[in-house]
């Protein structure tokens, strides 16, 4: 049980062309759900915390104009990286919290994302 | 606010051989501590967690790991190493309230046959 998946796995755009990853919560409903970038040789950085229904919490120095977060039902949220750079190329990994609990998150095996 | 110290950001042991993972936490509230583990090209997976109850915790895979408030200390083990645990290993911290985790850079364990 609780398992999330994220599509694509991988993806190369052009610069100035927007990408959106999905985030899924398969077997669990998911209020919450979390986004992380993680550059090559470091830890993850938590972008944005997304809960279903309402606007995205990002964190400082996140823009959210361009990390666009829709969490539109209990087991989908979307991240759209807008405007494109090649500094955006990054792994970007999702996690989600099953159900009532309030500390294990569950995360999704990531999506690695190079901008040409 | 919170913030995880792994104390080694490479660790070479050989098969068979006991697995030790350091890490130091800092935190305001009583934390809830957590290791998981990214295998190449997968998702994190939870190893173990400590939420208050025993302060020793036992895992998946044979690891276990000791919060230790005197020292702010949350080090992962493992009796004996298996090759498939080669993997990069991340000490985190919740902060108990929303949920936002904080990372540790991260440990890679390299196991040698």
């Amino acid at each position: 049980g609780a398992v999330v998946s994220q599509h694509p796995s991988r993806v190369i755009c052009k610069s100035g062309t927007s990408v959106k990853i999905e985030c899924r919560s398969l077997d669990f409903q998911a209020t919450t759900m979390f986004w992380y970038r993680q550059f090559p040789k470091k830890s993850l950085m938590l972008m944005a915390t997304s809960n279903e229904g309402s606007k995205a919490t990002y964190e400082q120095g996140v823009e959210k104009d361009k990390f666009l977060i829709n969490h539109a039902s209990l087991t989908l949220s979307t991240l759209t990286v807008t405007s494109a750079h090649p500094e955006d190329s990054s792994f970007y990994i999702c996690s989600a919290i099953a159900g009532t609990s309030t500390d294990t998150q569950y995360f999704g095996p990531g999506t690695r994302l190079t901008v040409l | 606010a919170q913030s995880v110290t792994q104390l080694d950001s490479h660790v070479s042991v050989s098969e068979g051989t006991p697995v030790l993972l350091r890490c130091n936490y800092s935190s305001s509230y009583s934390p809830s501590l957590f290791w998981y583990v990214q295998h190449p090209n997968k998702g994190l997976q939870l190893l173990l967690k400590y939420t208050s109850a025993a302060t020793l915790v036992k895992g998946i895979n044979g690891f276990e790991a000791e919060f230790k408030k005197s020292e702010t200390s949350f080090h992962l083990t493992k009796p004996s190493a298996h090759m498939s645990d080669a993997a990069e290993y991340f000490c985190v911290v919740s902060d108990g309230y929303g949920n936002k985790l904080v990372f540790g850079a991260g440990t890679i364990l390299r196991v040698k046959s």
